[in-house]
């Protein structure tokens, strides 16, 4: 079956800029979760969405923001863009989010701001 | 909240022998999942090996098996006849009924002829 699909896989964008990311679970996965990757802070829980709703979020500003929708399919937005937050953007889906079958992760997008 | 700590930066093993990647974590909860993934060059995370807290039996997947020791909350991984291509950032994570992976700062292993 098909992986998680996360799109585009490059971004550049300039410091004030807004930008969306896009996330495709597998299918069937109702929970999408995403996370930052820099070589500073590592990995980094941003969001998880399950059934078009935020169940949970991490420490991150009010900037970054997300939703998911009816098939499942998640976005996240950045807005007001800053140096800082380029990084590897990763996204993961599981059936139901708390379980053994673990999350599978994107391929991810790596974001650099310039 | 959750806590995870990987204190070796950087493992080296030869092709064929054995590797233990070490890892302690701290949770507050009573029922959480522990995880070991990969991440080669290309990026994406590989689940390599997963184990419920509440099993007292170790996970095994084929060369990969852990170390599970929840009283001192320990979870090391041990990679078995090394290959090329295990190579990779290696990264424990835990999970707990918040649905969020907590993770590691990472292991960089170096298989070597």
């Amino acid at each position: 079956k098909a992986g998680v699909t996360q799109t585009p896989r490059y971004l550049i964008k300039t410091r004030g800029q807004q930008v969306t990311l896009s996330c495709s679970p597998i299918s069937g996965h109702r929970s999408v979760s995403w996370y930052q990757q820099t070589p500073g802070q590592g990995l980094q829980f941003l969001f998880e969405y399950f059934s078009e709703t935020q169940r949970n979020k991490g420490n991150f500003p009010g900037r970054f923001s997300g939703r998911q929708f009816s098939n499942s399919r998640s976005e996240m937005n950045v807005s007001t863009l800053e140096l800082g937050d380029s990084a590897l953007y990763l996204c993961a889906s599981s059936l139901e989010g708390f379980e053994i079958g673990g999350y599978t992760f994107g391929s991810g997008t790596r974001l650099t701001v310039v | 909240a959750q806590t995870v700590t990987q204190s070796q930066p950087e493992m080296s093993v030869q092709e064929a022998e054995t590797v233990t990647l070490s890892c302690t974590y701290d949770t507050s909860e009573s029922d959480y999942y522990l995880f070991w993934y990969k991440q080669p060059p290309s990026r994406q995370m590989i689940l390599v090996i997963r184990q419920e807290a509440y099993k007292q039996q170790n996970a095994t997947e084929n060369r990969f098996s852990v170390n599970f020791q929840k009283a001192a909350k320990s979870f090391s991984l041990k990679i078995s006849d090394s290959q090329l291509g295990d190579a990779a950032m290696y990264f424990c994570a835990n999970t707990g009924t918040a649905s969020k992976l907590t993770f590691g700062t990472g292991t960089r292993l170096q298989v070597t002829l």
